[in-house]
């Protein structure tokens, strides 16, 4: 069974930076294009980023281009997701999801890593 | 972008009811449809994708229709376990949009 562990959450300041990390196991990581999805407390789901099994093809949604950054490392089959100038609507539950659309969507995902954005 | 509409927003039924939830996307994206499930403090769970073929492991039951901008995920002879909130995903395009969900309660 395919298994995603996020860490990396926490509580930061508005304007301050976070960094998370899947760690994937038990499928080819190296093969799959992977993204991030997030829910605020209470709300619905929003897809965040998607990257390529090569890593060079990326893409964000609106709310966060400019200021997250998603990457992976095959080496260590861990997929990252940077966050830089975070405001109080990032925070969410930030889960790592196995797929994107080119693979019809996310058939795994993580359990979720909380991001608290808040003074 | 592609918006995604979903209906209701809550529902309410009973043990053995016949349910259906439909989604409504902004522009044509084929088949490009997924419905996810979703437990209170849980991950989602996929259980159909390309409109109608069913994730391995989710009960038959489960069942998926439409095309174009129209869809519905309908779950027959509801069990106490179906108790969720559910959600459309459209993967036509990027930004890849979810559906606002639906509520599905205990009558």
């Amino acid at each position: 069974e395919v298994q995603l562990l996020e860490s990396g959450g926490g509580l930061v300041q508005p304007g301050g930076s976070l960094r998370l990390s899947c760690t994937a196991s038990r499928f080819t990581f190296a093969g799959q294009a992977m993204s991030w999805v997030r829910q605020a407390p209470g709300k619905g789901l929003e897809w965040v980023s998607v990257i390529s099994v090569s890593g060079s093809v990326t893409d964000y949604a609106d709310s966060v281009k400019g200021r997250f950054t998603i990457s992976r490392d095959t080496s260590k089959n861990t997929l990252y997701l940077q966050m830089d100038s975070l405001r109080v609507e990032d925070t969410a539950i930030y889960y790592c999801a196995k797929g994107a659309a080119s693979t019809g969507g996310f058939d795994s995902w993580g359990q979720g890593t909380l991001v608290t954005v808040s003074s | 972008d592609i918006q995604m509409t979903q209906s209701p927003s809550s529902l309410s039924a009973s043990v053995g009811d016949r349910v259906t939830i439909t989604c409504r996307a902004s522009q044509g994206i084929g088949k490009d449809l997924g419905w996810y499930q979703q437990k209170p403090g849980k991950a989602p769970n996929r259980l159909i994708y390309a409109t109608y073929s069913l994730q391995s492991g989710v009960p038959s039951r489960f069942s998926g229709s439409g095309s174009g901008t129209e869809f519905t995920l309908t779950v027959n002879s509801l069990q106490p376990e179906d108790f969720a909130t559910y959600y459309c995903l459209q993967y036509n395009s990027y930004p890849l949009s979810f559906g606002q969900g639906t509520k599905l309660e205990i009558k």
